[in-house]
């Protein structure tokens, strides 16, 4: 099946400093990446949609200014926290469309934890 | 905003028994979809039902749709120790966005 590579799997950051994770779809183009956020025990939380050469759509809620998505190329998001604060510690995930097909399934990362200190 | 409300929120079952988990969810959707996840892991999807298809099976898992109530259920049957995990279910609709339902887990003891 697809695959869907985030890095880093792990991040420890200070607070006040800005972390990327990078979203790779690996074998295949797409054109929509997601970007999800999910807190210990809790389901995951859409924070934005990102389409390829065009601007992220974020959710109700979600700053744009803090949570900066690019989306450079068919294989390629990323999502930078700026200035991260503790609250901001949860486990990340995107999900990338395949352009391919009747395009209704998302393939999953495997999730970058950060955890700001 | 979160879509979908599962039922139960957790569960706990004896190996070989079977695990029923429902969803339901608010607006019209294109699909369906259910997902695992291990503790702290990331999302493995495990079967996707579209509006107009009523019953899915894929090995143990059988997955059914009721769209005049707007509800789906997912059957485990014979669940295994290697079946713990937290189930999701997911919705397709406008937009292509994807909205998960609040989980649920379940736990077999072997």
């Amino acid at each position: 099946g697809a695959v869907v590579s985030q890095h880093p799997s792990r991040v420890i950051c200070k607070s006040g400093t800005s972390v990327k994770i990078e979203c790779r779809s690996l074998d295949f183009q797409a054109t929509t990446m997601f970007w999800y956020r999910q807190f210990p025990k809790q389901s995951l939380m859409l924070m934005a949609t990102s389409n390829e050469g065009s601007k992220a759509t974020y959710e109700q809620g979600v700053e744009k200014d803090k949570f900066l998505i690019n989306h450079a190329s068919l294989t390629l998001s990323t999502l930078t926290v700026t200035s991260a604060h503790p609250e901001d510690s949860s486990f990340y995930i995107c999900s990338a469309r395949d352009r391919a097909g009747g395009g209704y399934e998302q393939y999953f990362g495997p999730g970058t934890r950060l955890t700001v200190t | 905003s979160q879509q979908g409300e599962e039922d139960p929120q957790a569960l706990s079952i004896q190996e070989g028994e079977n695990a029923t988990m429902n969803c339901s969810y608010k607006t019209s959707i294109n699909n369906l979809q259910w997902y695992r996840q291990n503790s702290g892991r990331g999302l493995v999807h495990l079967i996707l039902i579209r509006s107009n298809e009523r019953e899915k099976h894929s090995g143990r898992l059988r997955v059914t749709l009721d769209t005049s109530k707007k509800s789906s259920s997912l059957l485990i049957t014979a669940s295994r120790a290697a079946d713990t995990a937290s189930y999701f279910c997911a919705t397709g609709g406008g937009g292509f966005k994807t909205i998960f339902g609040a989980g649920t887990r379940l736990f077999v003891k072997a």
